[in-house]
């Protein structure tokens, strides 16, 4: 059991290049979450879905798009790469919002934006 | 909208001793979870201990115990026996227990951890 998969592992990129994050899960979850986390800081929510077809912003979207067209992926887009997009971002998923419901985390992608 | 806020960046602590970490929340719900995340180095989070608001009695996972007090907005851990696997990052985190929420955690910044042998 894979869990959450998040691919690539690190990317350099460079100011007004895009690229895709992907994230897949294999564990039928209906929730994913896409997370960033600056140097030193917590997470803050970019985006999240609830399932195939439905996806919401967080705490901050700007810069970023997202979609969900199955239940196993949930890919991050980031279309106009600037320095401040510079972070770690997770992808995590759970699968019913229950009161006990565990949320399962990615590795992570470091992104460097120069 | 909740706040977390962690006010130990750092904390250090003898191998076998006990520390606590900090964390406080601002919220105006009244039905919500609490929880304590580690991520080592590897960058994976993992789940410490979680806590529902409902109940009165602390939450403890083995060498992890929380002290919840709903009243004042704090969620301090405890971790006891220290060992030297314990080093990490320790985030504090918020959920609502609201359906329309979105299972949507709110992260406090962070308490490094480090143990001394």
């Amino acid at each position: 059991n894979a869990g959450v998969t998040q691919t690539p592992k690190f990317r350099i990129l460079k100011i007004g290049q895009s690229m895709t994050l992907q994230c897949a899960q294999d564990m039928n979850h209906n929730y994913m979450y896409w997370y960033r986390q600056d140097p030193g800081m917590g997470l803050k929510l970019i985006y999240y879905s609830v399932g195939a077809g439905i996806t919401d912003k967080g705490e901050v979207p700007n810069g970023y798009n997202v979609s969900r067209s199955t239940t196993e992926d949930f890919p991050l887009r980031l279309e106009l790469a600037a320095p401040s997009q510079t972070s770690v971002y997770f992808c995590a998923s759970s699968y019913l919002q229950t009161t006990n419901e565990k949320l399962f985390f990615g590795s992570g992608t470091q992104l460097s934006v120069l | 909208a909740q706040t977390v806020t962690q006010s130990q960046p750092e904390m250090s602590v003898q191998e076998a001793e006990t520390v606590t970490l900090s964390c406080t929340y601002d919220t105006s719900e009244s039905d919500y979870y609490l929880f304590w995340y580690k991520q080592p180095p590897s960058r994976q989070m993992i789940l410490v201990i979680r806590q529902e608001a409902y109940k009165q009695q602390n939450a403890t996972e083995n060498r992890f115990s929380v002290n919840f007090q709903k009243a004042a907005k704090s969620f301090s851990l405890k971790i006891s026996d220290s060992q030297l696997g314990d080093a990490a990052m320790y985030f504090c985190a918020y959920r609502s227990a609201r359906n329309n929420a979105g299972n949507m955690l709110t992260f406090g910044g962070g308490t490094r951890l480090m143990v001394k042998p």
